[in-house]
């Protein structure tokens, strides 16, 4: 079955350190990989996407993430977290079978504090 | 509009009462799809738009959810005899047509928040 899991509910973080929120997916074939995340009371946002190339994709507000094929990860990463940064951040995969479309599968979400 | 729009912002109704929520893409967006997250879950699919093709309902968690979109725009989803698991912010998102530019985003609207007393 196709899945994403992010494996921490929670991410604490010192402003001005560098981040990380970890996803992994299990798909056949080739993954479209997303991040979004999502400001309190307000819609999710697009963050970034992987769909083929370079195995390290930059997005909005200075994040980046890692596709690594063999561990099956897409780890979202920002090398100096901002206070402005804590949200719910959303993994999600393109359902390999929605025929071109964007049924996608999200992970759980995991919450990212920054602390001044 | 310049984004998704999502009405009512917020609904409270009793249980067994009907709700309709409504959902208005972005213009020229083919692709219209319906997300549910409840409290301390991740985003549950519930049914999506593809152009002129026949909806995918796989998603739908039971006969009392329903939903529609008229004119390949606006789309409405029905609930019907809610009930407190009902409760929920609902999701409306759209994107651009198959092997158009950007095809592969989604834009989120700010969601519909029921709570179902």
């Amino acid at each position: 079955a196709q899945s994403v899991a992010q494996p921490e509910d929670q991410v604490n973080v010192a402003e001005g350190n560098p981040l990380t929120v970890k996803c992994t997916y299990s798909v056949s074939g080739n993954p479209y990989l997303f991040w979004y995340v999502q400001y309190p009371n307000r819609g999710l946002q697009f963050l970034l996407k992987y769909i083929t190339g370079d195995n390290l994709v930059k997005g909005s507000y200075g994040f980046e993430a890692e596709f690594n094929k063999s561990q099956t990860s897409f780890h979202l990463k920002k090398p100096s977290a901002l206070v402005s940064d804590s949200a719910l951040y959303f993994c999600a995969v393109r359902d390999m079978f929605s025929g071109g479309y964007n049924k996608l599968i999200f992970g759980a979400g995991t919450r990212l504090a920054v602390h001044p | 509009g310049a984004g998704v729009s999502q009405s009512p912002s917020n609904k409270v109704t009793e249980k067994g009462k009907d709700v309709e929520l409504r959902c208005d893409p972005i213009s020229g967006h083919t692709a219209l799809y319906w997300y549910r997250q409840s409290l301390g879950q991740g985003l549950e699919f519930l049914i999506y738009f593809q152009g002129n093709s026949a909806p995918d309902k796989s998603g739908l968690p039971s006969d009392r959810f329903s939903a529609e979109r008229t004119g390949g725009s606006v789309s409405t989803l029905t609930i019907q005899r809610t009930q407190q698991e009902d409760s929920a912010v609902y999701l409306c998102a759209s994107s651009l047509g198959k092997g158009a530019s950007g095809a592969n985003v989604l834009t989120f609207g700010a969601g519909s928040r029921l709570t179902v007393l």
